[in-house]
């Protein structure tokens, strides 16, 4: 199974900056995504990332907020862009991968802990 | 569109009763349903994942979901719980692994 890394794991940040995140496999993938965890919510899908292709954004995330690069197979990043209050989220990475149970799985990486003052 | 819909914010169960964790799909099937894990501080982990392929799926760490079609439930199970079990836990459903949609969660806490 994949593993992934992310940093930074966490950061404070000032309203109207922008943050980029990184996240790496430790293998080859397709597919990518980016979810926002708000304080005490579910996940929420932000982009699908596939390498060689622009990201494709879900409904309510535009890219000028969420500008998301995929250089590679194994590495991608997300920026939050002119944060402000409401951005205060955990922002985790996943990827499709086959598990060790024989079926595609998504698996996440630890998150990055955002918060805006 | 479809939707999960988890019932409980927070169960809290004594060490060694058993675990009941609710969750509801909306009417139409969808191919695939899920539950995941979230740990402390940790991201997501996938607990099992059904696939029409048997209506009990057994899942990691002792836990099992049954899928209902006449009650449109998936409920997640574990006979005998313990403190380790203690994170938030997610119901969604899914198109492979790629679409998920997730359920709002449920804390689940263990009393000693």
């Amino acid at each position: 199974s994949a593993v992934i890394s992310q940093k930074p794991s966490r950061d404070i940040c000032q309203r109207g900056t922008s943050l980029t995140i990184q996240c790496q496999v430790d293998s080859q993938v397709t597919m990518m995504f980016w979810y926002r965890q708000q304080p005490g919510q579910s996940l929420t899908l932000i982009a699908t990332a596939n390498q060689g292709s622009e990201a494709t954004y879900e409904s309510g995330f535009v890219i000028d907020k969420f500008p998301i690069s995929r250089p590679n197979l194994t590495f991608s990043t997300l920026t939050v862009s002119n944060m402000s209050p409401e951005d205060s989220s955990i922002y985790l990475c996943s990827v499709e991968e086959v598990g060790n149970r024989g079926y595609n799985e998504q698996f996440f990486g630890p998150g990055t802990r955002l918060t805006v003052l | 569109a479809q939707s999960v819909t988890q019932l409980g914010s927070h169960v809290s169960v004594s060490e060694g009763a058993l675990v009941l964790l609710r969750c509801n799909y909306s009417s139409s099937v969808p191919p695939y349903l899920f539950w995941y894990v979230q740990y402390p501080n940790q991201g997501l982990q996938l607990l099992l994942k059904y696939t029409s392929a048997a209506t009990l799926v057994k899942g990691i760490n002792g836990f099992e979901a049954e899928f209902k079609k006449s009650e449109t439930s998936f409920h997640l199970t574990k006979p005998s719980a313990h403190m380790s079990d203690a994170a938030e836990y997610f119901c969604a459903v899914g198109w492979g692994a790629s679409k998920i949609i997730f359920g709002s969660g449920t804390r689940l806490s263990i009393r000693p």
